[in-house]
């Protein structure tokens, strides 16, 4: 497809586990970016890649988060020994060239629960 | 804490009405974004305005933004049921930040 795809929409695990969410971003588009949101509140920087400079982790929370992006395309968010607030949808967005002028393009999210 | 700051935080309309969502920030920035998202949905770009502008048009849409305040407006003239959604400012720091910091949204209700 042209736009963001996101795999799952939905995970839900068990606390503890480890989790590995997945974003394809338009073809083309060097910057990509990751979000959190938990429910009915806004989105919360979490990283950001363009090309090949070395990415803005600024927003992880926390160790156990980690991302990579591998040749300038797919991204994997992972999230080692989940905890319960780390349940919230996961989304990823990208854009051109990752300019302040230039609209992100979302995927639908990952749903992530942990219980 | 976040750049941006939306209000009201929710609003109940009937078709046909207008709808105003202002969003405030806090540091100077180089552009401004709204966003639209769906129930279950990634977020849609809407408009942007750039800091010298003052006014932009895009269809049923009208945005401004008085840098002098910090502050800007979303505007849906004529809104339909199908604008129900949540609508999300975001900012680009100037200063050479390349990411976009967004506000907590303003949930609007548009009632046939």
């Amino acid at each position: 497809g042209a736009g963001v795809s996101q795999s799952p929409s939905n995970k839900v695990t068990e606390k503890g586990k480890d989790v590995e969410l997945r974003c394809d971003p338009i073809s083309g588009h060097t910057a990509l970016y990751w979000y959190r949101q938990s429910l009915g509140q806004g989105l919360e920087f979490l990283i950001y890649f363009q090309g090949n400079s070395a990415p803005d982790k600024s927003g992880l929370p926390s160790d156990r988060f980690s991302a990579e992006r591998t040749g300038g395309s797919v991204s994997t968010l992972t999230i080692q020994r989940t905890q319960q607030e780390d349940s919230a949808v996961y989304l990823c967005a990208s854009s051109g060239q990752g300019l302040g002028n230039q609209p992100q393009h979302f995927g639908d999210g990952t749903r992530l629960s942990i219980l | 804490s976040q750049q941006g700051e939306e209000d009201p935080q929710a609003l109940s309309i009937q078709e046909g009405e207008n709808a105003t969502m202002n969003c405030s920030y806090k540091t100077s920035i180089n552009n401004l974004q709204w966003y639209r998202q769906n129930s279950g949905r990634g977020l849609v770009h809407l408009i942007l305005i750039r800091s010298n502008e003052r006014e932009k048009h895009s269809g049923r849409l009208r945005v401004t933004l008085d840098t002098s305040k910090k502050s800007s407006s979303l505007l849906i003239t004529a809104s339909r049921a199908a604008d129900t959604a949540s609508y999300f400012c975001a900012t680009d720091k100037s200063g050479g930040y390349n990411k976009l910091i967004f506000g907590a949204g303003t949930r609007l209700a548009v009632h046939p």
